[in-house]
């Protein structure tokens, strides 16, 4: 099954206490991106990446990094969490192209306390 | 200037009634997708439907209509037969393949209530 799955779906953890969300897709999809979700703010980008090797910031970054090593996983890494970053994050896939659109993940909910 | 604008934050609609979600765009491209989205309160993003600037004609999926007026650049989803499982939110969203290196835009959502 086409799919972008995403882990874990919750997440309580401290503060400053390091933690990575997994992002994996199996539709050789070259562009990946990260959102978080805030309830007023809608969705908003984190970073992107349109190939392995290639990411760029998106409107929110700071406090986020992200790597692709590989096409299909995109790791979201929180190097020092902050209840600032508590929200509501997404990951998506897309083929490149005005056509097509996003697969989404399930979403993570991190709470940081 | 924001790239897509919805307007409504919240809609009711009666049960087998028709609504329309309203959703406004901002592009230079002359290639675009318009695409539409629902959240329910489980919380995963649903894709409903998509419009290619170049398409003749308005999208359909289903009880899923895209309401594409191009000059005045709005894209308004159109929901025919209201079911109480339509109860969610939903996302306008337009991708420009140009001018922005693929870049999504989302607007901020309009929260759906079907009403008995």
């Amino acid at each position: 099954e086409a799919q972008v799955t995403q882990n874990p779906r919750y997440l309580i953890t401290v503060t400053g206490k390091k933690l990575t969300v997994t992002c994996s897709q199996n539709m050789n999809h070259e562009y990946m991106s990260w959102y978080r979700q805030d309830p007023g703010l809608g969705l908003r980008q984190i970073y992107y990446s349109m190939n392995v090797e290639v990411t760029d910031k998106g409107d929110v970054p700071e406090g986020y990094k992200v790597s692709r090593k590989e096409k299909r996983n995109f790791p979201l890494i929180l190097e020092s969490p902050s209840p600032n970053q508590t929200s509501l994050y997404f990951c998506a896939s897309s083929l490149a192209g005005a056509d097509y659109g996003y697969t989404f993940g399930s979403g993570t909910r991190l709470t940081v306390v | 200037a924001q790239k897509i604008t919805q307007t409504q934050p919240g809609m009711f609609v009666q049960e087998k009634e028709a609504v329309t979600l309203d959703c406004t765009y901002d592009t230079s491209d002359p290639s675009y997708g318009l695409f539409w989205y629902k959240q329910p309160s489980s919380g995963e993003m649903i894709f409903l439907i998509y419009q290619g600037s170049y398409d003749q004609q308005n999208a359909t999926e289903g009880r899923y209509s895209l309401n594409f007026q191009k000059a005045r650049k709005s894209a308004n989803l159109v929901i025919s037969a209201s079911q109480l499982g339509d109860s969610a939110m939903y996302f306008c969203a337009m991708r420009e393949p140009y001018h922005t290196g693929n870049q999504f835009y989302f607007g901020t959502g309009t929260s759906l209530t079907v009403i008995p």
